[in-house]
């Protein structure tokens, strides 16, 4: 069975450019999250879409957004890009995560650097 | 303050030891408690999750929740080289909540 995957491994944008970064969840799962991993920080919650839908956003600003696809695929796009928005970005996907526990199974993130 | 805090480490020992990882929460609405191992380079994996207190066991590894002092810890019997990773406990209410990892090297 595969598993998470998402494109493209490396990302390098310049300040003020806007990224794109893509995810594939496990087939099955309709739940996916994205999160952010910089430096000293551990991972931060940014967003959670289940059925097309966003259910949760974490506390970044609105120029992280995204949107899940009918195919459950999902797509992060980070608009203005600033410096500190260099960090490796996990999706995760996992069966409904609505009440009780579902495991949350991650990609092997995309590396985005901001020069 | 933090929701979540974890010991950055690096935390060295050598191969046989007994390790120690751990975790203090201030949310008492955490119910779901995960410990989760990275490898460099490679997206987080899921060690062990317990429900509530209590402990549990899985090979060497063992995992253990007190909710009245707010601490959990994952321990790691005969560690080997191959343990060296980055350990990262989270803990759910209405999202995950990660530490910040704590990087554990192995040495032969």
């Amino acid at each position: 069975e595969a598993g998470v995957t998402q494109s493209p491994t490396h990302l390098i944008k310049t300040r003020g450019q806007q990224a794109t970064l893509r995810c594939s969840p496990i087939s099955g799962h309709t739940s996916v999250y994205w999160y952010q991993q910089a430096l000293g920080l551990g991972l931060q919650f940014l967003l959670w879409y289940d059925e097309g839908e966003e259910r949760n956003r974490g506390n970044f600003p609105p120029r992280f957004s995204g949107r899940q696809f009918p195919n459950y695929s999902s797509e992060l796009n980070v608009n203005a890009l600033e410096l500190e928005d260099s960090a490796l970005y996990l999706c995760a996907s996992s069966l409904y995560g609505g009440n009780g526990y579902n495991e949350q199974f991650f990609g092997p993130g995309t590396r985005l650097t901001v020069l | 303050q933090k929701e979540v805090e974890q010991d950055p480490g690096p935390l060295s020992v050598p191969e046989g030891a007994i390790v120690s990882l751990n975790c203090t929460y201030s949310n008492s609405a955490f119910q779901y408690f995960m410990w989760y191992r990275q490898y460099s380079r490679k997206g987080p994996e899921l060690l062990m999750y317990t429900y509530s207190s209590g402990n549990k066991e899985d090979g060497r590894f063992t995992a253990q929740v007190d909710k009245s002092s707010k601490y959990i810890s994952l321990f790691i019997r005969d560690s080997q080289p191959s343990d060296s990773a980055t350990y990262l406990c989270a803990m759910r209410a209405q999202k995950l909540v990660f530490g910040t990892g704590t990087r554990l090297l192995v040495s032969p």
